[in-house]
């Protein structure tokens, strides 16, 4: 199974708002309301953002949302900060009863 | 406070076997999914399989199947992974993850380097 399409990547200014984009099918995006989104710093574990394309875990701003459109799902950072440059993968339940990671968008603030 | 430690990765040659291992603790092991997920260098990550509370039900990403091994022992709070027959291609940092909201990953360890080359 192939990975989940993401930008390569998306660049915003301090205090803009940027959005990625996620496009998988209906196996595995469109098929379930399981996509999720990470955060990674170079060097560092994933950071768990979104889960069930919308709900935020415990401690995650609110800055960052995500919803989701047939086969494509999206993250929105609102109020972009310097510290939310990192690398972001979304990911999905598939029919297959595993997980589909996303290519990967490096953020970056200008 | 939640912690996994992976620990087992290391230098192994093309075709050899490594075990990794993650120690648990901070939450009631015995009530959650666990997954591993791997990332080669300078790449994406990449779900590599994930087992049930009970041990019993597990899935892999194909690439894997046939070849590794995703276990857990309850009693001492670990995880486990049985990589054989590796390749090239399996060189990566493989880190434990708990499955902790529906089909995502809430908690990461540290993870664990496999380097696959003769």
């Amino acid at each position: 199974q192939s990975a989940l399409t993401q930008p390569a990547s998306v660049s915003g200014s301090p205090g803009q708002s940027i959005t990625i984009s996620c496009t998988g099918t209906s196996s595995d995006v469109g098929g379930y309301n399981y996509v999720a989104w990470y955060q990674q710093h170079a060097g560092k574990a994933p950071k768990l953002m979104i889960f069930e394309v919308t709900n935020r875990p415990s401690g995650v701003p609110d800055r960052f949302s995500g919803s989701k459109s047939g086969n494509t799902a999206s993250l929105t950072i609102s109020g972009l900060r310097t510290e939310d440059e990192a690398d972001y993968y979304c990911s999905s339940y598939t029919t297959s009863n595993t997980q589909l990671f996303g290519t990967g968008t490096k953020v970056t603030v200008l | 406070e939640v912690q996994l430690v992976e620990s087992g990765g290391g230098l192994v040659q093309p075709g050899g076997s490594l075990r990794l291992s993650c120690e648990a603790s901070g939450f009631t092991f015995t009530t959650y999914y666990m997954s591993w997920v791997r990332q080669a260098p300078g790449k994406g990550l990449e779900w590599v399989a994930n087992i049930r509370q009970d041990g019993i039900e597990k899935y892999y990403v194909d690439s894997v199947k046939g070849r590794f091994t995703i276990s857990r022992d309850n009693a001492k709070n670990s995880l486990y992974l049985q990589l054989n027959s590796l390749r090239a291609e399996d060189t990566a940092v493989y880190y434990c993850a708990r499955d902790g909201v529906p089909a995502a990953c809430d908690y990461w360890g540290q993870g664990t380097l496999v380097t696959v080359s003769s």
